[in-house]
């Protein structure tokens, strides 16, 4: 699966957009985005994931650029409970070899 | 509804002993994994499976075994458990490789 490379921490206000960048230079044709968080001491949620179009679900919106070498997750209205390790990930459609690799993630810290 | 469920959520160990970490999902999902995750370090895949009756090793798979003799269990035995072994595990489970995983909330692990 490809290398994610994303910013160790960001911080945010309350109420604002939060806007987490990733970079995936190396992703291959058939590599899904995904994009998981951790709140402290709790099991990874699923986010959101893609593949070359933009997705919108009832917790964030994922925006992927059109040669798909990075992306942004976008949560449209950060809470304080929004505060957590944010990891993006990308990986193979059936790929039954390989498991997520979750790396250090970035820390989002909301702000009151 | 459950989801993914772990049990226990705490255990202390003694250097030497043996055990098994349950996890239970009702959810139908044909994946199921088990993480490790020490401070300071993503998630690392310990053991996987595709299906029933189907197992196989991921990342950190030494002093572990699993196995799979229903679509629902998937628990994770530490044969002789070492300090090394002192982390935080997830089990986790997908529908299909493609979607999001849903992690359990975890059990913290102590080996003294």
């Amino acid at each position: 699966d490809a290398k994610t490379t994303q910013p160790p921490s960001m911080d945010c206000a309350e109420g604002r957009a939060a806007n987490l960048p990733c970079n995936h230079s190396t992703i291959s044709g058939n590599e899904y985005v995904y994009w998981y968080r951790q709140i402290h001491s709790q099991g990874p949620q699923y986010i959101i994931h893609g593949l070359k179009n933009n997705e919108t679900n009832e917790m964030a919106s994922l925006i992927i650029t059109e040669d798909r070498k990075s992306s942004t997750l976008i949560l449209p209205h950060a809470t304080l409970r929004d505060t957590a390790v944010y990891y993006c990930i990308v990986r193979a459609h059936f790929n039954y070899g390989q498991n997520f690799v979750f790396g250090p993630g970035t820390r989002l810290s909301v702000l009151p | 509804n459950a989801g993914v469920t772990q049990t226990p959520k705490f255990q202390v160990l003694k250097t030497g002993q043996s055990m098994t970490l349950q996890c239970a999902q009702d959810m139908n999902h044909e994946y199921m994994s088990w993480y490790r995750q020490d401070p300071g370090m993503g998630l690392r895949l310990i053991h996987y499976s595709v299906g029933a009756g189907i197992t196989d090793q991921g990342e950190v798979p030494n002093g572990y075994n699993v196995s799979r003799s229903t679509t629902e269990d998937f628990p994770l035995r530490l044969l002789s458990a070492a300090p090394s072994q002192t982390s935080v595990y997830f089990c986790a489970s997908s529908y299909r490789q493609v979607y999001g995983y849903t992690f359990g909330s975890g059990t913290r692990l102590t080996v003294v």
